[in-house]
This record gives structure tokens, C-alpha cells and sequence, in this order.
């Protein structure tokens, strides 16, 4: 089966601190990863779309990497901020699913305290 | 408009009742999906539609739900005879081309909350 974990669950760091959210995936074979932020009552909005031919992409302060070998990519924020508070997703779009759709994590809630 | 819009925002309705959700997709947008969202959960995924042709409806979880997109633009998921365990959000995502061979992302709407009481 097809899925997509992510960990931890919560984080809370305190502004100004480098920070790694991991994703792992169950099948190498996928198309793109996409990283996803949303905020409370809100829908999903995209961070970063790694093809399955990269190895990473960058917008910012932000930094994804994909690693299909191991089925893991990590999001990494730089000098966090109390405005990156949110939870973060991961989705992954495998060969062989169902059209197109995303598979996504639960994702990771984090805090970042001023 | 410039993102995916969902209609209604909020949605309650008494358990058995009909109700019916709107998603106005990003203008020439080829690729509509719906997700449903329960809390503290990611999204999974219920239908694909390919402008007007639903090509992957593996996700609806029963027959009970139905979604159409008739002339290849808004989309309406329907679901009747709701049940408690419908209460979730329901998302709507776009994207600009055809999901088979597109490495495009998929861009989502707000939602709408539904509550079945």
C-alpha cells in the first residue's frame, strides 16, 4: 500500500531556530512530492514541488530535498519565524495511483514561539 | 478568480438531509480533484475529474456521494442521506493540465466545513 508518514506530529522551537520536518514514503516510484502549509480553517497552500528528477528545491527560507532511493524528503526552515507557525504536509504523487491524486501525510504541527 | 473558490464556507445540516458543495476552479484549468480532510487528518483523496469527464471516482466512499463537473468548469460534490461520519472538511484542488502525464501542482481552495448533526 501506498503511504506517506510524517514526523514528529508537533514541534515547537523557538524563533530563530533552524528546523528539519521529515516525510517518508512506502514506494520509490513517484512522479513529484509536494510540500503543503496550512493554516487553521484554511485550505492547502504549496511550498515546493520536487519532481521526482530533482533532488531538491528551494523558495526562501525553505528547502526541500527528496531522496526516492530511501523514500524520505526532508522540509527545512531556516531562521524560523512566529509567522511560520502552521501545519506543514507532505503528498506524493506515486506511478500507478489513481490519476494523478495525492497521497498525503497527516503532517506536522509547528509552533514557533517568540 | 485568481485561486480555487469553494462555496459554502460552512455548511451544518441535520443527519439525512442532502447537501450539495461548490468548487469555481482556477480559469482553464483542466484537472479538478476532491479531497475530504477529517480532523487532524490529511486530506484523502475522493474524485478526479479531466474537464468534464470523471475519470477516477475510487475514493467516494459510497453511494451516497456524487460529483459532477458538466461543462468542464465548477464542480459540485453532492452527497445524500448524510451521516455523522460525512462531517469533515471537503477540499477542491486545480491543475493546469491533465493529471496523467503533468508534473503541474495542484492548487486548493479554503474548503467547506461540513457538520452533520
Amino acid at each position: 500500500k501506498q503511504e506517506v508518514t510524517q514526523i514528529p506530529a508537533a514541534l515547537s522551537v523557538p524563533e530563530g531556530e533552524n528546523l528539519v520536518l521529515n516525510c517518508s514514503f512506502t514506494d520509490s516510484a513517484i512522479y513529484n512530492l509536494q510540500w503543503f502549509r496550512q493554516d487553521p480553517g484554511k485550505g492547502l497552500t504549496s511550498l515546493l514541488l520536487i519532481q521526482s528528477s530533482q533532488r531538491e528545491q528551494t523558495s526562501g527560507r525553505l528547502n526541500a530535498s527528496l531522496d526516492k532511493s530511501s523514500g524520505r524528503s526532508t522540509l527545512y526552515i531556516a531562521a524560523s519565524q512566529p509567522g511560520d507557525s502552521a501545519t506543514y504536509l507532505c503528498a506524493v504523487r506515486f506511478y500507478g495511483g489513481s490519476q494523478g491524486n495525492l497521497i498525503f501525510g497527516k503532517g506536522t504541527k509547528l509552533s514557533v514561539k517568540p | 478568480g485568481a485561486g480555487v473558490s469553494q462555496s459554502p464556507r460552512y455548511k451544518v445540516a441535520k443527519r439525512g438531509q442532502d447537501v450539495a458543495l461548490r468548487c469555481d476552479p482556477i480559469s482553464g484549468h483542466v484537472s479538478l480533484f476532491w479531497y475530504q480532510q477529517a480532523l487532524g487528518q490529511g486530506p484523502e483523496f475522493l474524485t478526479y475529474f479531466q474537464n468534464e469527464a470523471q475519470l477516477d471516482k475510487s475514493g467516494l466512499p459510497s453511494d451516497r456521494f456524487f460529483a459532477e463537473r458538466p461543462e468542464g468548469s465548477v464542480s459540485t460534490l453532492k452527497i445524500q442521506r448524510t451521516q455523522q461520519e460525512d462531517s469533515a472538511v471537503y477540499l477542491c484542488a486545480s491543475s493546469l493540465a491533465p493529471q496523467i502525464t503533468s508534473n503541474q501542482p495542484q492548487h486548493f481552495g479554503d474548503g467547506t466545513r461540513l457538520s452533520i448533526l
